[in-house]
């Protein structure tokens, strides 16, 4: 059966520090990969999709960066984190071509 | 613009009583509609996916219902149990491309004893 993988499960950061955060798929080959923010009150946000290693499309223009440096791996960046970046981070897959897509446990980040 | 609203907010019932959420959609074109359930800092999980023919569709004590002419769609909870408490979160496919997800803010739901 498909796993997925998040961590950390929380982080607290300082402003203009970097970030890092992972995102693992198992179970399954070339699969679609997201990632999502949540803010409090609000629906999810989809920030970056991936359909294969190497290929990441940006859906709004932030902080932060994306990269897919193996095919069942996700990476969500900052160089400098803003207090803004502070929210619930989601890590999703999908089959290709399958619009299900599956959660992971996701990453709470306060940036202080 | 596509977007999806739902109502209410927040709700509060009593354990064993049933309750009703309702999301409304402007997403066109439109693929399916799913709601899913999402735990206190947890991630979504998905409860029931329905194309633009199907008008209902049941998951044990969940049934969701879906109006393609009105753009309408409910979730409603028979007989709740404390672990009903949680978001409940309306998703719209927007058929355009990739799968895009338009999501709802969700409503939270506490169940009481």
């Amino acid at each position: 059966s498909q796993t997925i993988h998040q961590w950390p499960a929380t982080l607290v950061q300082p402003v203009g520090s970097p970030l890092s955060l992972e995102c693992t798929v198992e179970g399954t080959s070339n699969p679609n990969l997201y990632w999502y923010r949540q803010a409090a009150g609000r629906g999810l946000q989809l920030l970056f999709y991936s359909v294969g290693i190497g290929q990441i499309s940006s859906e709004v223009p932030q902080n932060l960066s994306a990269s897919r440096p193996q095919d069942r791996q996700f990476i969500l960046s900052s160089k400098k984190l803003l207090l803004s970046d502070s929210g619930f981070y989601l890590c999703a897959w999908s089959d290709s071509g399958v619009e299900t897509q599956y959660f992971g446990p996701g990453t709470r980040l306060l940036v202080l | 613009k596509n977007q999806v609203e739902q109502s209410p907010q927040s709700l509060i019932i009593l354990e064993g009583k049933n309750c009703t959420l309702q999301c409304n959609y402007t997403v066109s074109p439109f693929s399916n509609l799913r709601w899913y359930k999402q735990d206190t800092g947890r991630g979504p999980v998905s409860l029931t996916i329905m194309t633009f023919s199907e008008n209902t569709k049941s998951n044990g004590r969940y049934t969701a219902t879906l109006d393609a002419d009105t753009k309408q769609s409910s979730l409603h909870i028979t007989a709740s149990q404390l672990s009903d408490s949680a978001s409940y979160i309306c998703v719209v496919i927007h058929s355009g491309g990739y799968n895009k997800l338009i999501f709802g803010a969700g409503t939270r739901l506490a169940v009481h004893p």
